[in-house]
């Protein structure tokens, strides 16, 4: 099956950028799936990010569109987000996931802090 | 955007009994290829979120039977027969048929 893990710096300063990979293992990222970023602020529920497909287009969530940034890199097998102006209300656990298809993998999540 | 409405937002149960969920959304979830994509995702408390069925009855491999999902348009019920401990955790209803991808509340499933 599937793994996917998320990684990237946990503390972020406002106004900054947040930058996340999502490392694909155990198969191809260049399948027919869309490859997709969540959010989850502590204790709450969830937002859908954006998504990206192996040709490298992209779908974003039109309330982070202008920050948000979803790329693939194939050769690597991992698709990365890139978050900027970032504020407190971005703190967040993110998750990478392939959302929609069977079996729906998920990465087990990185919590994100914006604080300085 | 398709507002997700889930209703109970909480549901002590009792183990062995069962529990619904309703998801209502805000548009027609039945996309331009017929395919009505609404799906069932369930969070352990520290886990990530767990798909369990997708286009509204479809359970996913591995996923228990007491599990079902039903509907149309924009009313949707997931059921848990048979209520089990592994079972507690929050329940969201989901939609794909339209961009922003969107999400419900969540329902917390508890044991009384």
């Amino acid at each position: 099956q599937v793994q996917l893990q998320e990684s990237g710096p946990r503390l972020v300063n406002p106004s900054g950028t947040l930058s996340l990979t999502c490392t694909v293992s155990g198969g191809s990222i260049i399948t027919t799936n869309w490859w997709s970023w969540v959010r989850q602020p502590p204790g709450k529920g969830l937002e859908w990010i954006g998504e990206v497909y192996q040709s490298g287009s992209t779908n974003y969530n039109p309330s982070l569109k202008s920050r948000v940034t979803i790329s693939i890199d194939k050769s690597k097998n991992q698709f990365s987000l890139k978050l900027n102006s970032v504020t407190a209300a971005d703190t967040a656990v993110y998750y990478c996931a392939n959302l929609w298809v069977p079996p729906g993998d998920w990465g087990r999540g990185t919590l994100v802090t914006v604080s300085s | 955007d398709v507002v997700m409405t889930q209703t109970p937002l909480s549901s002590p149960v009792t183990l062995g009994q069962s529990a619904s969920i309703s998801c209502r959304s805000s548009h027609s979830l039945v996309n331009d290829d017929g395919v009505t994509y609404l799906s069932w995702l369930q969070q352990r408390p520290g886990q990530p979120p767990r798909l369990l069925i997708c286009k509204v009855s479809n359970r996913l491999s591995g996923v228990p039977d007491r599990f079902s999902g039903s509907g149309a348009g924009t009313d949707f019920t997931l059921k848990i027969s048979r209520v089990e401990p592994e079972d507690v955790g929050v329940y969201y209803c989901a939609q794909s048929s339209q961009i922003p991808y969107t999400f419900g509340q969540g329902t917390k499933l508890d044991i009384k």
